[in-house]
């Protein structure tokens, strides 16, 4: 009941394009889900979080669609670039108590 | 550098060597987290503290971890008789409220041993 299961693992992206990683959580009780962006050697950075109560949140070239009766959200990365090239993570918290984090998405962005 | 703070960001041991790690969190952050992120996985919680409350511990968390935080300031991580599967990133974030809202992350200490 506490994972947060994410897809795909990895993903390649010409530059331009739209990037899609998608999580499904299983504790309907949660009510924070943040994503997070992590360079190698670097801690994990926030990117954009949403909670609950909407079904979209957008910022800049970052977007999360969130739907609550399938129990899952996505991260949309519009107009994707090389600098994007990144592992994503989701997670999820009850509370905002302690983060659970799916297994990452690691993202790959070509010119 | 006003960022969360690790040290060291590298500590590499024997096998049955105590080693102690070191967080600085953003000055007035009440709530200090460490996680433990292996390759190709995403970070997974050990404990984290509310000021110098240590409020909860993972299951993950054997008896020879141990996190203070005295003061509500720093913190430390202690893992005595270190073991091979204990090898992984150890972070340490902070965030300014009661929660993990806006929580910030270190850069982490690599630890290997051999």
């Amino acid at each position: 009941q506490q994972q947060v299961k994410q897809s795909p693992q990895s993903l390649i992206v010409q530059k331009g394009g739209i990037s899609i990683i998608n999580c499904a959580y299983e504790n309907t009780a949660f009510d924070y889900f943040p994503w997070y962006q992590q360079f190698p050697g670097k801690g994990p950075a926030l990117l954009i979080a949403i909670r609950p109560d909407v079904s979209e949140k957008k910022e800049g070239r970052f977007t999360i669609s969130f739907n609550k009766s399938a129990k899952q959200f996505s991260l949309h990365i519009m107009d994707s670039q090389p600098g994007d090239s990144a592992t994503y993570f989701c997670a999820a918290s009850l509370n905002t108590d302690k983060l659970i984090f799916g297994t990452g998405t690691r993202l790959q962005v070509f010119p | 550098d006003t960022g969360v703070s690790q040290d060291p960001r590298h500590k590499i041991t024997k096998r049955g060597q105590n080693v102690t790690f070191r967080c600085d969190p953003i000055s007035e952050h009440n709530r200090l987290y460490w996680y433990r992120q292996t390759l190709g996985q995403g970070p997974e919680f050990l404990t984290y503290f509310q000021n110098e409350a240590q409020l909860e511990k993972s299951r993950l968390l054997s008896d020879r971890f141990s996190a203070e935080r005295p003061k509500g300031s720093f913190s430390t991580l202690e893992i005595q008789r270190t073991e091979q599967g204990d090898s992984a990133m150890y972070l340490c974030a902070s965030s300014p409220g009661t929660g993990s809202e806006k929580l910030f992350f270190g850069s982490g200490t690599q630890l290997s041993v051999l």
